[in-house]
């Protein structure tokens, strides 16, 4: 089974508008980290915000927030006052364990974003 | 948050020959780093986690000789691509945990290697 899951290959949203882009994850593990990534078309992945597994409110960074439902497994990333510069490849990612431990990314496949004008 | 160097950010070679990939961590010290490789309008894929100190660890189906990983330092590790064929162009992105403001670990990329094999 996919640990991550992201269902919308492609999405389009109106300048100014928010928009939101969903993350499923699948784990057994009790601790465990929920990440989203920019990549724009210049191929670096920018950190955008993070969810702990125990973290009771959802994660807020400027124009970011993290809808955690922890009972549905889902993790989407909103955003709001879409600008131009939003336009890029979204992922999703979960590390499982504790904070503390070296395990890697699992990375979903992806939503490319795209601010219309 | 915290700075991951790689460089260079784009290099073309001739078949057979090997390129060296950077990967810094600026600013902390990263005992742990990642090497993934993308292709295009994909998600990124783990070809193995570099150690400081120790031998990496490969995922599965990556050639350790063929990828050679060097962790000498807290701030540096290096992949290797030896005997570059054209199947290997791609794009390498490293990734070291480092600190957020929030005092998480948090994995953050380097800028990216476009690899172009003739």
């Amino acid at each position: 089974a996919q640990k991550i899951t992201q269902t919308q290959p492609g999405m389009f949203v109106q300048e100014k508008e928010a928009v939101t882009l969903d993350c499923t994850y699948d784990t057994s593990d009790q601790s465990y980290g929920l990440f989203w990534y920019k990549q724009p078309s210049s191929g670096e992945m920018i950190f955008l915000i993070y969810q702990g597994s125990y973290d009771e409110q959802n994660a807020t960074e400027g124009r970011y927030s993290l809808n955690f439902q922890k009972a549905r497994k889902s993790a989407n990333l909103v955003i709001s006052a879409s600008q131009l510069g939003d336009s890029a490849m979204y992922f999703c990612a979960m590390r499982e364990g504790t904070s503390g431990s070296a395990r890697q990314l699992t990375f979903g496949s992806g939503t490319q974003l795209t601010v219309l004008p | 948050g915290a700075v991951v160097s790689q460089h260079p950010s784009w290099v073309i070679c001739k078949s057979g020959t090997s390129v060296k990939i950077e990967c810094r961590s600026l600013d902390f010290q990263a005992t742990t780093m990642f090497w993934y490789r993308q292709f295009p309008k994909q998600s990124l894929m783990l070809m193995a986690t570099s150690n400081e100190g120790s031998k990496a660890t490969y995922e599965q189906g990556v050639e350790k000789d063929k990828f050679l990983i060097n962790h000498a330092s807290l701030t540096l590790s290096t992949l290797t691509v030896t005997s570059a064929h054209p199947e290997d162009s791609s794009f390498y992105i490293c990734s070291a945990r480092g600190q957020d403001r929030g005092g998480g670990n948090i994995q953050y990329f380097g800028a990216g290697t476009r690899l172009s094999v003739l």
